[in-house]
């Protein structure tokens, strides 16, 4: 099957600490996103990658990094910087880049909690 | 910078009914609008996807339009199921990015 698989499902994280949530697509899409969800609000964009080895800020990046490969990954490093990490995680990807015409298909998502 | 908003925040219908989710948006320099759903917990799935140059869009029992002029889409849902309860998302492509609106909850009751 085509698709997104992101990992964990769920994620829970001690306050300074590191984790990085896992995204892998199978659809040969260049673009990859990552989105961050809060209760309420509608989805953010904290960083995009269009091609292999680049990657470019979205709106929140800060306390964020990521990285850029292989084509068909592109994990999200939450760091100790990040104040206030706990919300659910989107990847998504798409065959063109952001400013084109194509759709984007999302994976499941990661919740992550800090306790 | 681009803004989107929809409305109702929530919906609540008995089954059978037609309905229309609305959104809009500030900016009207836009490539597409697209059209998602959300069930709780999971992540979204693309509905329908309006090009700029396009007025409106089908799928089944869903029917999308747009007006860029005016800054505004509506999501038409024909005989609503209960199946059909989920939060729809608009979200806007604009240069470098998708912007979401915060969606509509909307439950459809048997």
């Amino acid at each position: 099957d085509g698709g997104i698989t992101q990992s964990p499902k769920y994620l829970f994280r001690k306050e300074g600490q590191n984790v990085t949530l896992s995204c892998e697509q199978n659809l040969n899409h260049d673009a990859m996103y990552w989105y961050r969800q809060d209760p309420g609000q509608g989805l953010r964009l904290i960083y995009y990658s269009q091609i292999v080895n680049d990657f470019q800020k979205g709106d929140i990046a800060e306390g964020y990094s990521v990285s850029r490969e292989k084509k068909e990954s592109f994990p999200l490093t939450v760091t100790s910087a990040q104040k206030n990490p706990t919300a659910f995680y989107l990847c998504a990807s798409s065959a063109g880049g952001p400013g084109g015409t194509d759709t984007q298909y999302f994976g499941p998502g990661t919740r992550l909690t800090v306790l | 910078k681009q803004e989107v908003t929809q409305i109702p925040a929530a919906l609540s219908v008995p089954e059978g009914e037609n309905l229309v989710l609305n959104c809009s948006f500030t900016d009207s320099a836009i490539y597409n609008l697209q059209w998602f759903r959300q069930d709780p917990g999971k992540g979204l799935t693309s509905l329908l996807l309006i090009q700029s140059s396009q007025r409106e869009q089908t799928s089944g029992r869903l029917n999308a339009s747009l007006d860029k002029s005016s800054g505004r889409s509506t999501l038409y849902i024909a005989a609503s199921q209960p199946g059909d309860s989920a939060t729809y998302l608009c979200a806007v492509t604009g240069f470098q990015k998708l912007v979401f609106g915060t969606g509509t909850r909307l439950l459809v009751s048997p």
